[in-house]
């Protein structure tokens, strides 16, 4: 049963644009979000992250929205860079006990010039 | 500050040998977690340890094992195996009891097992 799921395996956005990704969670015990940016041959770089008290988490050009009652949280990078190109996972995970993180199936993002 | 360091880089075993991959956490971080990471998916959490005990265990069979040392680095072994184990491994390290619930991840040992 995938908890987490991020339905675009890719998406495509013009430099200078505003990047959208997705992501849908199934467990409502989830109350810690997470966003990962993976290089190829590189392990996953944390980018931003949103307790499930809050809504929005903004950090730089990363902005994070959280939509509780839809499970639904999204990553906004704005303006959109080509060192941006990279897969994106989201995570979700609960804070007390083994605070494992769940991860998505990931998206790649690729910026065009 | 030195990141999360993982040994060794790449790895090849033959099926039924047995392997040990290390981690060593961000200075300071009391609590490491393994992931196998497949082709074309996320991340799947393996182990948790926090100050040397396990916190927690995904659903992995028993020939997956891990420890954590009073440094606070890590081992973790894997028995008898499969084609199926041939994954990038990541150790990832962070500290709870400090409020520093992200976790930061390494670079990863990638095993092919033949």
């Amino acid at each position: 049963d995938q908890q987490v799921k991020q339905n675009s395996p890719s998406l495509s956005v013009q430099e200078g644009r505003i990047s959208i990704l997705n992501c849908d969670y199934t467990n409502s015990m989830f109350d810690y979000f997470l966003w990962y940016k993976k290089y190829p041959a590189e392990g996953p770089t944390f980018l931003i992250s949103i307790s499930s008290i809050k809504d929005k988490n903004e950090d730089g050009r990363f902005t994070v929205f959280l939509n509780k009652s839809a499970k639904h949280l999204s990553l906004h990078i704005v303006p959109s860079q080509p060192g941006d190109s990279a897969v994106y996972f989201c995570a979700a995970s609960v804070i007390q006990g083994a605070q494992k993180l769940v991860f998505g199936q990931g998206t790649r993002l690729t910026i065009n010039p | 500050d030195a990141g999360v360091t993982q040994s060794p880089t790449h790895l090849i075993k033959t099926r039924g040998q047995h392997v040990t991959l290390r981690c060593s956490p961000i200075s300071g971080h009391k609590s490491v977690s393994w992931y196998q990471q497949v082709l074309g998916q996320g991340p799947q959490f393996i182990f948790q340890y926090y100050e040397k005990e396990e916190r927690g265990r995904g659903n992995f069979p028993d020939r997956f094992s891990a420890r954590q040392f009073p440094n606070y680095s890590s081992e973790l072994n894997v028995n008898a195996l499969l084609l199926g184990d041939s994954a990038l491994y990541l150790c990832a390290s962070s500290s709870p009891g400090q409020g520093i619930i992200e976790q930061y991840f390494g670079p990863g040992t990638r095993l092919t097992v033949t």
